[in-house]
């Protein structure tokens, strides 16, 4: 059963950068693409972008300028970053793994921007 | 960007009814690339359907999908108590992903 984890720190100050690592247990992270979905307390899904296993990444045109998603494979893990967080960044912070719609995700993480 | 909007925003139905939701894409996208999720309080998303009318592993046969175009449903035939929740459309045949702001079904 393929299992995915997101890890990171759960506060980031304001202006600095957000990082999580998203660790894929019980499959390969070859031959799929990896994405990252945010959830606003309260909201709706935003998705954030994907990255497939040999790199390639699309970011949502909303976040391309602060955004980075990466993967390495020997780890099994990928991961995102996003740059000069605001408040407005604070959400729970979702892996997930892309194939016929997104079969498989993490538990979620969240961040709360805040000094 | 394509815009996917939801209604009802609420449905307040009982265990045993019928639900029917919608999702109007703001243009046509491709069927193939049209999933449906489920999320309950404090849970990750669940993939119920998928292109747009198949069942993802261990989904019951109570939930269907269908639809082309612009205009997909997602019906819940026999409501069962653990089908409260909210659900979320999206596409994902072209960059952006977008998701569909939520139904939240409701006792």
């Amino acid at each position: 059963q393929v299992q995915l984890q997101e890890s990171g720190p759960g506060l980031v100050k304001p202006s600095e950068t957000l990082s999580l690592t998203c660790t894929v247990s019980g499959g390969s992270i070859s031959n799929y693409y990896w994405s990252w979905i945010r959830q606003p307390p309260g909201k709706g899904l935003e998705w954030i972008g994907y990255v497939y296993y040999r790199g390639n990444p699309n970011y949502s045109p909303s976040l391309k300028t602060r955004v980075t998603m990466s993967v390495d494979t020997s780890k099994n893990q990928f991961s995102l970053k996003l740059t000069s967080v605001t408040a407005a960044d604070t959400a729970v912070y979702y892996c997930a793994r892309g194939g016929h719609g997104y079969d498989y995700w993490g538990q979620g993480t969240l961040v709360t921007v805040s000094s | 960007e394509i815009v996917l909007t939801q209604s009802p925003g609420t449905l307040s139905l009982s265990p045993g009814e019928r639900a029917t939701l919608s999702c109007r894409a703001s243009q046509s996208v491709s069927s193939e690339y049209f999933a449906w999720y489920q999320q309950k309080p404090g849970q990750a998303p669940r993939l119920l359907i998928y292109g747009p009318s198949r069942r993802a592993t261990g989904i019951p046969d109570r939930f269907s999908g269908s639809g082309s175009g612009t205009d997909f449903t997602l019906t819940i035939s026999r409501l069962e108590p653990e089908d409260f929740a909210v659900y979320y459309c999206q596409h994902y045949g072209s960059s952006p992903y977008t998701f569909g702001q939520g139904t939240k079904l409701e006792i």
